[in-house]
């Protein structure tokens, strides 16, 4: 099946602790994106990378890293440095200016 | 940068109405507008877009208008169906350059009651 997979489905971690989300994606696409979502928000945008090795900030990028060494491969690092990390985290991916398609995202929750 | 508004926050509407969602963005440079559905726990789902130069879309049930003079642009679903229950994303894209970036309404919950 193509698509874009997220994993974990549900993540905990411990306030003070980085954690690592991942997305992978077998759709062939240059661009991916890391959106965050919080309740009775729309999606904002953290990261994106429209071609290996380059990735640029979007209008969150305070407290979070992100890495792309491969096509199929963007994950996502939530430091300690971000305030207020619980959210819903959705990935997604394009192979032009246009439509994007979302995987099926990551709800994180940190205490 | 863009801003886009989205109205109503709630819609609840009997099956077999039509809904209408709208949106309005800031930047008359936006030049590419979709349409996404969530459900709950899931993955936003791209279910219509539009580009500047069509005024209308349509697939099947869903329709999507676009007036650029006013900067705004509309959801139609018709014949509504339990199954349109979910919460509705509108979004818009600067155009030109490499411009990647979609700015996202803050959606709007559609419930349609058997």
């Amino acid at each position: 099946d193509g698509g874009i997979t997220q994993s974990p489905k549900y993540l905990f971690r411990k306030e003070g602790q980085n954690v690592t989300l991942s997305c992978e994606q077998n759709l062939n696409h240059d661009a991916m994106y890391w959106y965050r979502q919080d309740p009775g928000q729309g999606l904002r945008l953290i990261y994106y990378s429209q071609i290996v090795n380059d990735f640029q900030k979007g209008d969150i990028a305070e407290g979070y890293s992100v890495s792309r060494e491969k096509k199929e491969s963007f994950p996502l690092t939530v430091t300690s440095a971000q305030k207020n990390p619980t959210a819903f985290y959705l990935c997604a991916s394009s192979s032009d200016r246009y439509e994007q398609y979302f995987g099926p995202g990551t709800r994180l929750t940190v205490t | 940068g863009e801003n886009v508004e989205q109205h109503p926050s709630t819609l609840s509407v009997q099956e077999g109405d039509s809904a209408v969602i709208k949106c309005t963005y800031s930047d008359s440079a936006s030049n590419y507008f979709p349409w996404y559905k969530q459900e709950l726990g899931k993955g936003p789902q791209l279910i219509i877009d539009i580009r500047s130069n069509v005024g209308e879309k349509k697939d099947q049930r869903i329709a999507v208008t676009l007036n650029k003079t006013a900067k705004h642009f509309s959801l139609h679903i018709t014949e509504t169906q339990p199954e349109d229950s979910a919460v509705y994303f509108c979004a818009a894209r600067i155009g030109g350059g490499s411009n990647y970036k979609l700015t996202f309404g803050k959606g709007t919950l559609l419930t349609v009651n058997p």
